[in-house]
């Protein structure tokens, strides 16, 4: 058990840019979540998959957000056209079914939008 | 919409004493669940201790308790012998029964360990 990782563990960009994340899940979970946090909030759901489906998207997560998990295992999270009020920590999460509200979060990518 | 609230932004607690952080929350459901996240510098979140809402019993994880009072809607958590690797920011959150719905997260307290 690796955990969960995430990738890159900072990213900058000038406003305007995509950027895409990568969230590698603990290997055999079945369910993987995405979350948002801003400084002196707490974590924001934004969706999440159930294998390589996507069950449910918050309505934080505008057209601009989108979000795969091909094969349902590991999982992106894409960003268009950044704007500065999307810089946040973005954090994946991950679980197995019938398990699911013990979820193991990775250490999430710094967003940062110049 | 359910609403988690944490009323203490800060706490300080010498070390070895015991530190309690309070929690409220606001659902119509009657399943449910409820945590409680520890989230150090490293940022990754940390699951404390977890409470089933049809259970009476309070949760308890070695130095870790928590007081679920239902009726109240109040979940508060109990950190006895406080350590210096218990310092973080600690999030209470909720999860409604019945599915896997994200996580509802309040705004966190940050836990002071003075040694």
């Amino acid at each position: 058990d690796t955990g969960v990782s995430q990738n890159p563990r900072h990213k900058i960009t000038k406003r305007g840019q995509n950027v895409t994340f990568r969230c590698d899940p603990i290997s055999e979970h079945n369910r993987l979540y995405w979350y948002r946090q801003t400084l002196g909030q707490g974590p924001e759901f934004l969706t999440y998959f159930q294998n390589e489906a996507q069950l449910e998207k918050s309505r934080l997560l505008s057209d601009r957000f989108s979000a795969e998990r091909p094969k349902g295992s590991f999982s992106t999270l894409e960003i268009q056209r950044t704007e500065q009020g999307d810089s946040a920590m973005y954090l994946c999460a991950s679980s197995v079914t019938g398990i699911s509200e013990k979820l193991f979060f990775g250490s999430g990518t710094q967003l940062s939008v110049l | 919409a359910q609403t988690v609230t944490q009323s203490q932004p800060e706490m300080s607690v010498q070390e070895a004493e015991t530190v309690t952080l309070s929690c409220t929350y606001d659902t119509s459901e009657s399943d449910y669940y409820l945590f409680w996240y520890k989230q150090p510098p490293s940022r990754q979140m940390i699951l404390v201790i977890r409470q089933e809402a049809y259970k009476q019993q309070n949760a308890t994880e070695n130095r870790f308790s928590v007081n679920f009072q239902k009726a109240a809607k109040s979940f508060s958590l109990k950190i006895s012998d406080s350590q210096l690797g218990d310092a973080a920011m600690y999030f209470c959150a909720y999860r409604p029964g019945g599915g896997a719905d994200g996580l509802t997260f309040g705004k966190g307290t940050h836990l002071i360990i003075q040694p």
